[in-house]
């Protein structure tokens, strides 16, 4: 069946550190992609989707294009901030069921 | 106001027992969802619905029931609550958008 591979976490940095979140995906039809957001005590929150391939989703200076032949979604962020410090997870709409399929989650710390 | 509310937001209750977690939301969506979130697992699906009166199992849906007879509301209920059913249960819903929202999170913790 579909499913996502993140990188596993944490993932530590300093603050205006460039961000690189690996995942990468398997699916038999042609899924949308996302980035979600978990920040401490939280629920999820929509950061960023692509919905076809070679599309690049955008927010809050964050990235990440649909690379359908690697397979691959990942996240990245030129210049880290502390209030980034939350878990990211990478995930997928399944084409024939709306499922939405989840990776493990990475947890990012940014430092000062 | 508009979006999804699970209650409570804190659960504890004693092995064996029968517990329900609510979720409404306040749109007509369609699709609606429970997932389970734990420590190195991240959200495992349970059990989803395409339409009031549909419902279908997840990757994880043992030991769990769903009904959905208004669209708005999706309760989830463990019919007889084991400790390895302590976790953080989210309610999202499918907007037409290909977007999904989240509700804040029930925290069960079994005892």
């Amino acid at each position: 069946g579909d499913s996502v591979t993140q990188m596993e976490g944490p993932v530590t940095l300093s603050e205006e550190a460039f961000l690189t979140i690996n995942c990468t995906y398997t699916a038999t039809g042609y899924p949308s992609l996302f980035w979600y957001v978990q920040y401490p005590g939280e629920g999820l929150q929509l950061l960023l989707k692509a919905t076809k391939a070679d599309d690049k989703g955008s927010n809050k200076g964050f990235e990440a294009t649909y690379r359908k032949e690697t397979t691959s979604f990942h996240l990245e962020k030129g210049s880290v901030q502390v209030s980034d410090s939350a878990v990211y997870f990478c995930a997928l709409s399944d084409e024939g069921t709306d499922k939405l399929i989840f990776g493990t989650g990475t947890r990012l710390q940014v430092f000062p | 106001d508009a979006g999804i509310t699970q209650s409570p937001r804190y659960k504890i209750t004693e092995t064996g027992r029968q517990v329900t977690l609510m979720c409404h939301q306040t749109w007509s969506h369609s699709y609606m969802f429970w997932y389970r979130q734990d420590l190195g697992h991240g959200l495992r699906l349970i059990y989803y619905s395409a339409a009031a009166d549909i419902t279908d199992k997840g990757e994880v849906p043992d030991g769990y029931v769903v009904s959905r007879s208004k669209t708005e509301n999706f309760p989830l209920t463990l019919e007889s609550a084991t400790r390895s059913q302590t976790s953080v249960y989210f309610c999202a819903s499918k907007q037409s958008s290909n977007g999904y929202t989240f509700g804040s999170g029930t925290r069960l913790t079994v005892v």
